[in-house]
């Protein structure tokens, strides 16, 4: 099946540094990437949808310019989480569509990024 | 707008009972799709069922099955014979083909197999 990676997997932080999040699709393009906030005991909410060469499309309520998303190429997409504060800890799952997906039943989902920010 | 909801926060089962899960859906488009999701402790999504809302059978796969009532407008999960590696969390998803073909999820289930 389709693999979606995440890395880091796992990343602390001080509070006012940035923090990147790489999604990559390793076995297939994806022309979608997906980005989702999780808190604790928490649903996945949305953050934005990302489309290879053109700009991301955020959710309501979310920054865009504290959240930078970047999908330059068909394998890879970026969240930069900028002047990181506490309140942004949270684990981070991305997620990767290609063409055929959108008629197709799955998305494919990359295994999570928890960011701890002191 | 869409919604999903789950109204049990979470269950406790025995292991090797049948467990039903409830979602119920909102949307005022006629294509979606709907999908269930678990969640172990590690994190990762685990697809486990999809029902496309032009579907006229529920689908199955293998222990798992989705029961399809698009009148009432919900989309239960059943786990047949369930085990212990069950024990998750568990989310009901929907995707609208008009919204960018994005997903949103359900406040989820959490589900616990007792030995």
């Amino acid at each position: 099946g389709a693999v979606v990676s995440q890395h880091p997997s796992r990343v602390i932080c001080k509070s006012g540094t940035s923090v990147k999040i790489e999604c990559r699709s390793l076995d297939f393009q994806a022309t979608t990437m997906f980005w989702y906030r999780q808190f604790p005991k928490q649903s996945l909410m949305l953050m934005a949808t990302s489309n290879e060469g053109s700009k991301a499309t955020y959710e309501q309520g979310v920054e865009k310019d504290k959240f930078l998303i970047n999908h330059a190429s068909l394998t890879l997409s970026t969240l930069t989480v900028t002047s990181a504060h506490p309140e942004d800890s949270s684990f981070y799952i991305c997620s990767a569509a290609t063409s055929r997906a959108l008629t197709k039943e799955t998305q494919y989902f990359g295994p999570g990024t928890r960011l701890l920010v002191l | 707008a869409q919604k999903i909801t789950q109204t049990q926060p979470g269950m406790f089962v025995q292991e090797k009972e049948a467990v039903t899960l409830d979602c119920t859906y909102d949307t005022s488009d006629q294509s979606y799709g709907l999908f269930w999701y678990k969640q172990p402790s590690s994190g990762e999504m685990i697809f486990l069922i999809y029902q496309g809302s032009y579907d006229e059978q529920n689908a199955t796969e293998g222990r798992y099955s989705l029961n399809f009532q698009k009148a009432r407008k919900s989309a239960n999960l059943v786990i047949s014979a369930s085990q212990l590696g069950d024990s998750a969390m568990y989310f009901c998803a929907m995707r609208d083909y008009s919204s960018a073909s994005k997903i949103i999820f359900g406040s989820g289930t959490r589900l616990s197999i007792r030995p």
